[in-house]
């Protein structure tokens, strides 16, 4: 079974500085993993994917995740946080299911929160 | 314009009856996909089709319904057997069992239950 961890419910930086959201995920395959951002009462819109290409997935927005296969671990990350940035962010593992059928899970989110 | 759509934006029931929420999407999609968001959960599968007149339940299935007559559209019933109906539910498609394509989000539902 698949399974995603954001490591942080909550993270708060400066705008300006470096932002870091972490994901680790379990999967019995070779996943597809994904970023999407929330704003609030908004649908969610995709950031970036790793499907087995790069490892290192450049997004909207200058955010970008490095895909690490040893780590199990595709974290996010943006040089200089922007106001505009503050959301919740999810990280998303898709699998194939015993069935054939494509399932996302997702992780429980964190809240990007930008100090002025 | 391409993309999903949901209705209503708010939606209010009260405690007994059934509710059907709307998601339409002109993406030419095959897939769909209904997820309830609550606080520090993330999101969690309701139910999900792969193809017209089929579908799937996820991981909290119970009190809820659906149908998936055509393409377009993937309405969701909220029904009494439903104990903790309010959440913000969420519609999703994507390109059908590839595994790797992102799923195209709808703008919510707010559901609550007075």
């Amino acid at each position: 079974a698949q399974s995603v961890t954001q490591l942080d419910s909550h993270v708060s930086v400066s705008e300006g500085t470096p932002v870091l959201l972490r994901c680790n995920y379990s999967s019995s395959y070779s996943p597809s993993l994904f970023w999407y951002v929330q704003h609030p009462n908004k649908g969610l819109q995709l950031l970036l994917k790793y499907t087995s290409a790069a490892t290192l997935v450049k997004g909207i927005n200058g955010f970008e995740a490095e895909f690490k296969k040893s780590e199990t671990s595709f974290h996010l990350t943006k040089p200089s946080a922007h106001m505009s940035d503050a959301a919740e962010y999810f990280c998303v593992v898709s699998d194939i299911s015993n069935f054939g059928n494509e399932k996302l899970t997702f992780g429980t989110g964190t809240r990007l929160t930008i100090i002025p | 314009d391409g993309g999903i759509t949901q209705s209503p934006k708010y939606l209010f029931r009260k405690e007994g009856q059934n509710v059907t929420l709307s998601c339409e999407q002109n993406l030419n999609h095959d897939a769909m996909y209904w997820y309830r968001q609550d606080p520090g959960q993330g999101l969690r599968l309701i139910y999900y089709s792969q193809i017209v007149n089929d579908f799937q339940k996820g991981d909290i299935a119970e009190g809820y319904s659906v149908s998936r007559e055509k393409k377009e559209s993937f309405p969701l019933t909220v029904t009494s057997a439903q104990k903790n109906p309010t959440a913000f539910y969420l519609c999703a498609s994507s390109i059908a069992g590839q595994g790797n394509t992102e799923a195209f989000f709808g703008q919510g539902t707010r559901l609550t239950v007075v």
